[in-house]
Parts: C-alpha cells; structure tokens; sequence
C-alpha cells in the first residue's frame, strides 16, 4: 500500500528513553524525509536526505537523529533532549528531478507516557 | 528559510457551492507548490501541483493559481462535495537545477466542511 511503510503505527515513550520509528520504501526514490505533524501546526521538516549517507536538518531538527545507510530506509531517533515529543511523525519519500511528489507513509503516533 | 501563511484554517461551503483556499509564501527561490489532501486518520495525498513557470493549472474540479510577483497561490474547487470534506495543505518548496529538492514547508491547513 503505497510502497513506503512506517512502523509502528502506534509507540509509547518513557520519559527520559530514547527510541526509534522506522520509515522503509520500496519506490526507488532517492530522497526521503521527516514531518512532525502537531493539531493547528501542519507539517514540520524534521530532517531529510537525498542520497544515501548524507542528510540535512530542517526547520525543527533538535532533539532527533537521522541515519540513511540504505537507500530504502532512513529511521528517525527521537532522543531524550527533544522537549516534547508527543505527536504524529510522517515519513515521505520522493524522486530526484522534476517530479517531486512527495508519497507519505501512514504515519507513528508517538505518546511520552 | 522558506514561511508558508495559509488561510483560512477553516471553511465551510455548501455542497456544489466552489471553495478558495490560499496561501502565501515568503522565498522568491521557491518554484514548486504542492497541495496535499488528509482525511482524517489518513496519510496525507497530493491532488495537484503547480511550478513557477506556470500560471495556472487544472484538474476536473480541482484547478491551482500561482502569482509569482505577489508569492501567493490558491486551490479552487468547484461543484464540492461531501467527500471534498478534509483538511488540506498547501506547501513550498525549492527544486534545484541539478535536480532533487529542498524538504516541502507547508502551511497550517484548512479544514474544509462541505455542508449538505
């Protein structure tokens, strides 16, 4: 459905843990991203990477982490010094060129309990 | 860095009635104006894109505007209907001569209500 998966769909964070969503995609595209999505605020660049092994922060990049050693998949670490983590992350991926649409995957809602 | 002003956060038409969402954005370099629909619980989808060397851009129903000297773009949507009913999001982005682009910026999004 759609070619790029995201897991888990729900995850639950202790305060003070580290974890990792995970964004896989099976289009072929070089370039993916993260967007943090919070009620009255749209879609916020995280991070996002058009090659493999290199990547750049967006608008709202601290307190996460990014690595992109496969071209499928590009996991985003959201680490314990991102204040308030609470929200729904979306991973998208796109083709080099003209063509940019962005496809999205069906999203990680993450709750600090 | 690239701000995406988007108005308004919520509009709500009668069925068959047209719909105008708007939005500005503030980096002249942006040449690449997505617009995403999201049902609720829903990823979201793109239902039509404009580049800045176009003026307008059509889609059945769905047609998109871009002013570059003003830096605002509008989605129009005529004969709505329920299914219309989502909130959507307009966003910009740089797409390089090489090839690849900047992430998108987006705006806020307008939930749109299509009254029966």
């Amino acid at each position: 459905d759609g070619g790029i998966t995201q897991s888990p769909k729900y995850l639950f964070r202790k305060e003070g843990q580290n974890v990792t969503l995970s964004c896989e995609q099976n289009l072929n595209h070089d370039a993916m991203y993260w967007y943090r999505q919070d009620p009255g605020q749209g879609l916020r660049l995280i991070y996002y990477s058009q090659i493999v092994n290199d990547f750049q922060k967006g608008d709202i990049a601290e307190g996460y982490s990014v690595s992109r050693e496969k071209k499928e998949s590009f996991p985003l670490t959201v680490t314990s010094a991102q204040k308030n983590p609470t929200a729904f992350y979306l991973c998208a991926s796109s083709r080099q060129g003209r063509n940019t649409e962005a496809f999205f995957g069906q999203g990680t809602r993450l709750t600090v309990v | 860095g690239e701000n995406v002003e988007q108005h308004p956060s919520t509009l709500s038409v009668q069925e068959g009635d047209s719909a105008v969402i708007k939005c500005t954005y503030s980096d002249s370099a942006s040449n690449y104006f997505p617009w995403y629909k999201q049902e609720l619980g829903k990823r979201p989808q793109l239902i039509i894109d404009i580049r800045s060397n176009v003026g307008e851009k059509k889609d059945q129903r769905i047609a998109v505007t871009l002013n570059k000297t003003a830096k605002h773009f509008s989605l129009h949507i005529t004969e709505t209907q329920p299914e219309d009913s989502a909130v959507y999001f307009c966003a910009a982005s740089r797409m390089r001569s090489g090839g690849g682009a900047d992430g998108l910026t987006f705006g806020k999004g307008t939930h749109l209500i299509i009254q029966p």
